[in-house]
């Protein structure tokens, strides 16, 4: 595709509920990553994928998180038993990971969670 | 940890310049970056410097970077209602890899 596609754009769930969010990346970006956006807050790194290997999951909050790719391409990130402090956006960028350059990183329009 | 610092607001009128402001706590950043935000819709990047340059510019754009007291600024000249967005200051990570760092982003509301 032309950008980056997240899926679905809107999630209501229920406390204690598994979820999963999806992210499809610009065709040959081989650099994944995922942000959660808090109401207020700024972007809060998550996890980093290069190719189907994730060599940085330190932002992870917890356990109840996990986030796998697949084929170099589309990558799903799960929220087990969710929590209502899991409320926020949860964004997907791709890049190309240029040698000795600025990284452009494409945004997607985000996955709006809300736990009831 | 790396912190990035904005005020979370900023009202200008149309045709004046915006200056957004951004401090911070690491200087091992190559590149400091600006992206914005609409509502609805995901990051776009905006701009970037590296960080052994003291400004750049880029159309009506202009970033400043003072190193000494690790503060970035993003001057927007001739402010436009289609300039109305979240502004995000983001740093980039060392490690081989574009973690970035963001901070809590300004909201710029431009009136007539």
């Amino acid at each position: 595709g032309a950008g980056v596609s997240q899926s679905p754009s809107n999630k209501v769930t229920e406390k204690g509920k598994d979820v999963e969010l999806r992210c499809d990346p610009i065709s040959g970006h081989t650099a994944l990553y995922w942000y959660r956006q808090s109401l207020g807050q700024g972007l809060e790194f998550l996890i980093y994928f290069q190719g189907n290997s994730a060599p940085d999951k330190s932002g992870l909050p917890s356990d109840r998180f996990s986030a796998e790719r697949t084929g170099g391409s589309v990558s799903t990130l799960t929220i087990q038993r969710t929590q209502q402090e899991d409320s926020a956006v949860y964004l997907c960028a791709s890049s190309l990971v240029p040698q000795g350059q600025a990284e452009k990183l494409f945004f997607g329009s985000g996955t709006q969670l809300s736990v009831l | 940890g790396e912190d990035v610092e904005q005020s979370l607001f900023l009202s200008v009128r149309e045709g004046d310049s915006s200056v957004i402001n951004c401090t911070y706590t690491d200087s091992s950043s190559t590149y400091l970056y600006w992206y914005k935000q609409e509502p609805g819709a995901g990051l776009q990047l905006l701009t970037y410097i590296f960080s052994n340059m003291d400004m750049k510019q880029d159309q009506r754009l202009t970033v400043l970077l003072n190193k000494k007291d690790k503060h970035l600024s993003l001057r927007i000249a001739d402010t436009q209602t289609g300039d109305s967005a979240i502004y995000f200051c983001a740093l980039g990570v060392s490690g081989g890899y574009n973690k970035l760092i963001f901070g809590a982003g300004t909201r710029l509301a431009v009136h007539p």
